[in-house]
């Protein structure tokens, strides 16, 4: 089956760094997504990848490695609206999207 | 408006009601969804479209009806609400269906089925 294994809640602290990861399992693959949801609003993108390496974007980057089913998202000087959950999204062979549950991150001053 | 907008914010529902959800986009977008987000799990895919007059069934379609009828709105109905379809419903667009294009979200339906 398809799956998507992120971690639920990690905790960091204010201008520190953190990467959540995520590992996937699809039936072909075109490509992984990131989204950003805060607590009570929608997702909003944040990243694509489908090649092999890592995409900076300004604070956050994310990597891939399509070999081993793996991404990660790298959040750099934390601020603390960065407290929101990160949805890691894989998009499958007939371009349908697999959700990951998210994972929840809580920073502290 | 501006983006994609939902309709009612939130709704308490008696189980055997009917109940339709409204959503709207402004952005020219081919493609619509609409998924239900549940604590601990991804969005899950209810019904799609790729285009007006087109719909498709997603993930979890059973008990739920759409019609693409223009462009803009997509309407989701619960013929007979039941309390397992008490979620957060999202109702999201992109540019085109079927390839990697970034979808953009609505601020979400909170339903309670009672």
């Amino acid at each position: 089956g398809q799956n998507i294994d992120q971690p639920t809640e990690m905790t960091a602290t204010e201008g520190a760094i953190v990467q959540i990861n995520c590992t996937y399992q699809t039936s072909g693959f075109n490509g992984l997504f990131w989204y950003q949801q805060h607590a009570g609003e929608a997702p909003t993108f944040l990243s694509y990848n489908v090649l092999d390496g890592l995409e900076e974007k300004g604070r956050f980057s994310s990597f891939l490695s399509r070999s081993k089913g793996y991404s990660y998202l790298l959040l750099k000087e934390l601020q603390m609206k960065d407290s929101a959950s990160y949805l890691c999204v894989a998009l499958d062979s007939n371009y349908q999207l697999i959700w990951g549950a998210g994972t929840k991150l809580i920073i502290k001053p | 408006i501006a983006g994609i907008t939902q309709a009612p914010t939130s709704q308490i529902l008696a189980a055997g009601r009917r109940m339709t959800l409204r959503c709207t986009q402004d952005m020219r977008h081919n493609a619509m969804y609409w998924y239900r987000q549940d604590l601990g799990l991804g969005l899950r895919l209810i019904h799609y479209s790729n285009t007006a007059g087109t719909t498709g069934k997603g993930e979890v379609p059973d008990g739920y009806s759409v019609s693409r009828a223009n462009t803009d709105d997509f309407p989701l109905t619960l013929a007979s609400a039941v309390p397992s379809q008490t979620s957060v419903y999202f109702c999201a667009s992109s540019l085109a269906g079927g390839v990697n294009h970034e979808q953009f979200f609505g601020p979400g339906t909170r339903l309670t089925v009672l």
